[in-house]
């Protein structure tokens, strides 16, 4: 069966700081991958998506990026953050081509800006 | 271009009340329609989806949805409410690609 794994679970970091989250995905191939973001009692923003390695697709500009150097391997970067960057962080996959696939999603990681 | 609209962003029920969750969607071609449950500090756990087949979805935790074409509906019902149920629901919906558009999610609170 598949399985999807996000470390940190929790993470407080001064601003100005680096920020590397990392998400896997075991048991498929090919998956797309997707960060959202979840602000305070509010719904969930995509960040960025991601079809394959390399191929990287940004919803918001902001300052965060996103790579995808394996295959079942999505991570979430700044080089400096800001206090608008504090929020829970999600990452789902599901299956490419049609639209009747759902995502299935991390537990999150829970990102607190000083 | 496709759109979801979750009515009441909170919403408080009786334990063994009826639950509704109300949520309208607009899409340009034939929708997939999901209803998700997040508990706090959780990610999302798929409570059901329609894929065109079955108009009634039953899904998990006795939660089940009818997907109402006319009304451009999908509305989460269970028929007796326990205290478990407290959490936040997201309805999502599909086209043809991956990628889902969620709504803005309705907190679920059950009294006892």
């Amino acid at each position: 069966s598949q399985t999807i794994h996000q470390w940190p679970a929790t993470l407080v970091q001064p601003v100005g700081s680096p920020l590397s989250l990392e998400c896997t995905v075991e048991g498929t191939s090919n998956p797309n991958l997707y960060w959202y973001r979840q602000a305070a009692g509010r719904g969930l923003q995509l960040l960025f998506y991601s079809v394959g390695i390399g191929q990287i697709s940004s919803e918001v500009p902001q300052n965060l990026s996103a790579s995808r150097p394996q295959d079942r391997q999505f991570i979430l970067s700044s080089k400096k953050l800001l206090l608008s960057d504090s929020g829970f962080y999600l990452c789902a996959w599901n299956k490419g081509g049609i639209g009747n696939q759902p995502q299935h999603f991390g537990d999150g990681t829970r990102l607190s800006i000083l | 271009a496709q759109s979801v609209t979750q009515l009441g962003s909170h919403v408080s029920v009786s334990e063994g009340a009826l639950v509704l969750l109300r949520c309208n969607y607009s899409s340009s071609v034939p929708p997939y329609l999901f209803w998700y449950v997040q508990y706090p500090n959780q990610g999302l756990q798929l409570l059901l989806k329609y894929t065109s087949a079955a108009t009634l979805v039953k899904g998990i935790n006795g939660f089940e949805a009818e997907f109402k074409k006319s009304e451009t509906s999908f509305h989460l019902t269970k028929p007796s409410a326990h205290m478990s149920d407290a959490a936040e629901y997201f309805c999502a919906v599909s086209g043809s690609g991956s990628r889902l558009t969620f709504g803005e999610g309705t907190q679920l609170t059950v009294n006892p």
